[in-house]
């Protein structure tokens, strides 16, 4: 069982559409945090969330510790978005982070 | 801008062989962790390191193995490779205090045949 789970695994959306991506989460965290990974491995961090919402330029994330759920959405998207994007937490125990095994994006032009 | 770099970028080993993977740890970061991600799937813990020592570990076998510099640079060894390794290996850099924060590195893709 992962304790990371995203929705939907693959998405493909036209450009100009508002993009919703789900995490869900089964552990006590103290952040989630949502990462970037183009074609070719590197990952970017986006947010690091412990409540509330948050929004860089057309990115916002939304965290609900009661619920476990965070949803990072999309607005205006454009083809330059097409990545994966995956969702990681830190657990309040122990070192690790847990991840999702997230979300491939395509946006068509 | 992330200051983790990692090398090499890619790397062909055969079954049986040993590897060693390195990573620079951005400025002032005191803590490093790696990860093993597999095609299509999320990163998985491999261990972390912290003043160099080891300070955690994921599910994985004894060959996998680290080290930690005094200049807080780091590497993963594998120990006779399996197919299975093949993937791409992610470090990341932090400073223990500042809420987990944590700075990828490009990642080293590994593949044994």
């Amino acid at each position: 069982k992962n304790e990371v789970e995203q929705s939907p695994q693959n998405l493909t959306a036209q450009e100009g559409e508002f993009i919703t991506i789900n995490c869900s989460y089964s552990v006590g965290i103290s952040a989630l945090h949502w990462l970037q990974q183009h074609p070719g491995g590197g990952i970017v961090s986006l947010f690091m969330l412990s409540s509330g919402k948050k929004k860089h330029g057309r990115l916002i994330a939304t965290i609900n510790i009661q619920e476990k759920h965070s949803s990072l959405h999309i607005t205006a998207s454009h083809p330059r978005d097409s990545a994966v994007y995956i969702c990681a937490v830190n657990p309040n125990t122990g070192n690790q982070f847990y991840f999702g095994t997230g979300t491939s994006l395509t946006v068509i032009p | 801008e992330t200051g983790v770099t990692q090398s090499p970028t890619h790397l062909i080993k055969t079954r049986g062989q040993q590897v060693t993977l390195r990573c620079s740890s951005q400025s002032g970061h005191n803590t490093v962790s790696w990860y093993q991600q597999a095609l299509g799937q999320g990163p998985q813990f491999i261990f972390q390191y912290y003043r160099e020592e080891e300070n955690g570990r994921g599910n994985f076998p004894p060959r996998f193995s680290g080290l930690q510099f005094p200049n807080y640079s780091s590497e993963l060894n594998v120990n006779a490779l399996e197919l299975d390794d093949s993937a791409l290996y992610l470090c990341a850099s932090s400073f223990v205090g500042t809420a987990y924060e944590q700075y990828f590195g490009p990642g080293t893709r590994l593949t044994v045949t």
